[in-house]
């Protein structure tokens, strides 16, 4: 079936480690992005990238890094940097023609240890 | 600057009640488009429709109803005769027309639990 992976589904830091939350998608969609949501709140965009090899910051973008190395696959990194990583973590995908919806991933729960 | 207010933070209603979420955005285009993402408590967001600025025609898909109001700035959306398979959060969201990745700048989404 097409569609966005997202994994793990829950993920623990410890205090000044790196994790890496992974996000491949079969729909063959050139842009991808990365929100957070918090409780109670709407997601915000962390990061989104149009094509291979770029990407461009989104509201929320410090401590957190990505790269788009291949189409299919839009991982983010979230840093020691990031003081309070524990949220919910949505990747989503669209084409780029003609303001298409984005499709969502089942989403990663991270926490902090 | 764009923005999407969903003042209803919680709705509860009795199965087969008709309910309806509100969405009010701002923006200074005058070509956007306005999306409804419904969230079950599985996580993932289900896209429910999306409606150009230029298009004011109300919209019906079986239970589902949306009016889209410019002289407002409001995208509503009805359930008719809700079921409990509609308890979810509902978010509105908003993007710029734009030929590349479109950001989407999302309300904070509203709660519907619907009571059987």
């Amino acid at each position: 079936d097409g569609g966005i992976t997202q994994s793990p589904k829950y993920l623990f830091r410890k205090e000044g480690q790196n994790v890496t939350l992974s996000c491949e998608q079969n729909l063959n969609h050139d842009a991808m992005y990365w929100y957070r949501q918090d409780p109670g709140q709407g997601l915000r965009l962390i990061y989104y990238s149009q094509i291979v090899n770029d990407f461009q910051k989104g509201d929320i973008a410090e401590g957190y890094s990505v790269s788009r190395e291949k189409k299919e696959s839009f991982p983010l990194t979230v840093t020691s940097a990031q003081k309070n990583p524990t949220a919910f973590y949505l990747c989503a995908s669209s084409s780029i023609t003609g303001n298409q919806p984005q499709h969502f991933g089942d989403g990663t729960r991270l926490s902090i240890l | 600057a764009q923005k999407v207010t969903q003042a209803q933070t919680e709705i509860s209603v009795v199965e087969k009640e008709d309910v309806t979420l509100d969405c009010v955005y701002e923006t200074r285009d005058t070509t956007y488009y306005l999306f409804w993402y419904k969230q079950p408590p599985s996580g993932e967001l289900v896209f429910l429709i999306r409606r150009n600025s230029f298009d004011e025609q109300n919209e019906i898909s079986g239970r589902y109803s949306w009016n889209f109001q410019k002289s407002t700035s409001s995208f509503n959306f009805t359930i008719t005769a809700s079921q409990v398979v509609d308890s979810a959060v509902y978010f509105c969201a908003l993007s710029e027309a734009f030929v590349g990745a479109n950001n989407l700048f999302f309300g904070t989404g509203t709660r519907l639990t619907v009571i059987p």
